[in-house]
């Protein structure tokens, strides 16, 4: 059975400070793995998608990397800002292909003070 | 970008009652949607699949008399939440699957506080 587990639960940082969030998997056969944001009382926004076939994907100050064979992600955050304060939610698919199924991890809420 | 709605953004009952949960997607057709249960400080779990014209399919230990699901078109999706208790509390999150992508988008959730 998959699961998905996020370190650390919670982070504080000065803003400025670039940061990473880990996600670890325990079944290497993903389809692909998605990075999520939340605002407190709010749905989701999908930051970043991986393909399993890919190592990385980036978007602006966010990197995202895949190492499926050590069931590992990061989340990279450069030069934090406050407005990245959040929660962000890893996730994958049930079983090894795209069933549009998502299993979370329990999430890293972050703070960025100014 | 896509777009999902939710209605309504919280929602306080009586316990025993029913609730219905509307999910839209706004610009885009959805053959499927997912509806997610978050607690308190935890994270998204599955409850159910919702299928276009078809039957829902629930998670292991979801009760469908409880939560009944109806994928009535191809842009909505309704959650019932029946006989509500306290316990049902939680804030419900839908997604849907846009028809050719990969990418969810997830809808703004549903707070439900049951008295």
């Amino acid at each position: 059975k998959q699961e998905v587990t996020q370190i650390p639960a919670a982070l504080s940082v000065p803003e400025g400070e670039n940061l990473v969030l880990n996600c670890s998997f325990t079944d290497s056969a993903i389809y692909n793995l998605q990075w999520f944001r939340q605002d407190p009382g709010k749905g989701l926004t999908s930051l970043l998608l991986i393909q399993s076939s890919q190592r990385e994907q980036t978007s602006g100050r966010l990197n995202a990397s895949l190492d499926k064979s050590s069931g590992r992600s990061t989340l990279y955050i450069a030069a934090s800002q406050p407005g990245d304060s959040a929660t962000y939610l890893c996730a994958v698919p049930h079983g090894s292909g795209n069933t549009g199924k998502l299993i979370f991890g329990q999430g890293t809420t972050l703070q960025v003070k100014p | 970008g896509a777009v999902v709605s939710q209605h309504p953004s919280r929602v306080i009952c009586k316990s025993g009652t029913s609730v219905k949960i509307e999910c839209r997607s706004l610009d885009f057709q959805a053959t499927t949607m997912f509806w997610y249960r978050q607690f308190p400080k935890k994270s998204l779990m599955l409850m159910a699949t919702s299928n276009e014209g078809s039957k829902a399919t629930y998670e292991q230990g979801v009760e469908k008399d409880k939560f009944l699901i109806n994928h009535a078109s191809l842009t909505l999706s309704t959650l019932t939440v029946t006989s509500a208790h306290p316990e049902d509390s939680s804030f419900y999150i839908c997604s849907a699957l846009r028809e050719g992508s990969e990418t969810q988008y997830f809808g703004p959730g549903t707070r439900l506080l049951v008295l």
